[in-house]
């Protein structure tokens, strides 16, 4: 099985910072790779998919990069809509889910 | 717009059954695979299951092999997933999501229904 660890756990920032959220897989999954944002009492949103490609809708300030093994996620500019827990998730082989970063307030 | 519609969740005792169902709308269901994935209470995502479009090809996660079983209705737009032999560590929030076209990554979820296995 295919296991994915995301770093850090928690992530205090404050509007306006550069945010960036790790995710290493076990094995290489090339770039089937995507990552999610959910908020408190909502399904997950689907933000970035195949590593690096930006889903439909989803602000341009969000990107993903890497490949292989290794994966970030980045927000240029948070904004306050964007404090909520983000998974990544492999789709490789069979389907696989980091832990989860949750970005809150400094 | 994508609108998926979970339901059928609730208390069961452990050992129990339960039969939960996802309602699909605003695309062709039948041209995509589902998932369900389950989030326990303050924990993260779990993948479940998966099913393709036809219904021809079906997979689940170890913890719920032979346990959980997936289907779908294509004529109803509707998603299942029939759980027996539940256990406490069963409990969580199950979400029905949409592959986009078969590409193994979810563009579109559901709200959730809640199951609690508890005596």
């Amino acid at each position: 099985d295919i296991q994915m660890t995301q770093s850090p756990s928690t992530l205090s920032a404050s509007v306006g910072d550069r945010v960036t959220i790790t995710c290493r897989a076990s094995q290489s999954i090339r770039n089937w790779l995507a990552w999610y944002q959910q908020k408190p009492g909502k399904g997950p949103k689907l933000l970035i998919y195949k590593a690096s490609s930006l889903e439909s809708g989803v602000p341009s300030r969000f990107s993903g990069s890497g490949s292989g093994t290794e994966f970030t996620l980045t927000i240029s500019s948070l904004q306050p809509d964007d404090f909520a827990i983000y998974y990544c998730q492999q789709y490789n082989s069979y389907w696989t889910f980091g832990q989860g970063t949750k970005v809150e307030i400094k | 717009e994508v609108q998926l519609l979970e339901s059928g969740g609730g208390l069961v005792q452990p050992g129990g059954s339960l039969r939960l169902s996802c309602t699909a709308s605003g695309y062709t269901f039948s041209s995509c695979a589902m998932t369900w994935v389950r989030q326990a209470p303050g924990k993260g995502l779990e993948w479940v299951s998966t099913i393709s479009g036809s219904g021809g090809a079906i997979y689940y996660a170890d913890s719920v092999k032979g346990r959980f079983t997936i289907s779908r209705d294509n004529s109803k737009n509707t998603l299942y997933l029939q759980m027996n032999s539940l256990r406490a560590e069963d409990t969580a929030l199950y979400y029905c999501a949409k592959d986009f076209l078969n590409e193994a990554y979810f563009d579109s979820w559901g709200q959730g229904t809640l199951v609690s296995v508890s005596s």
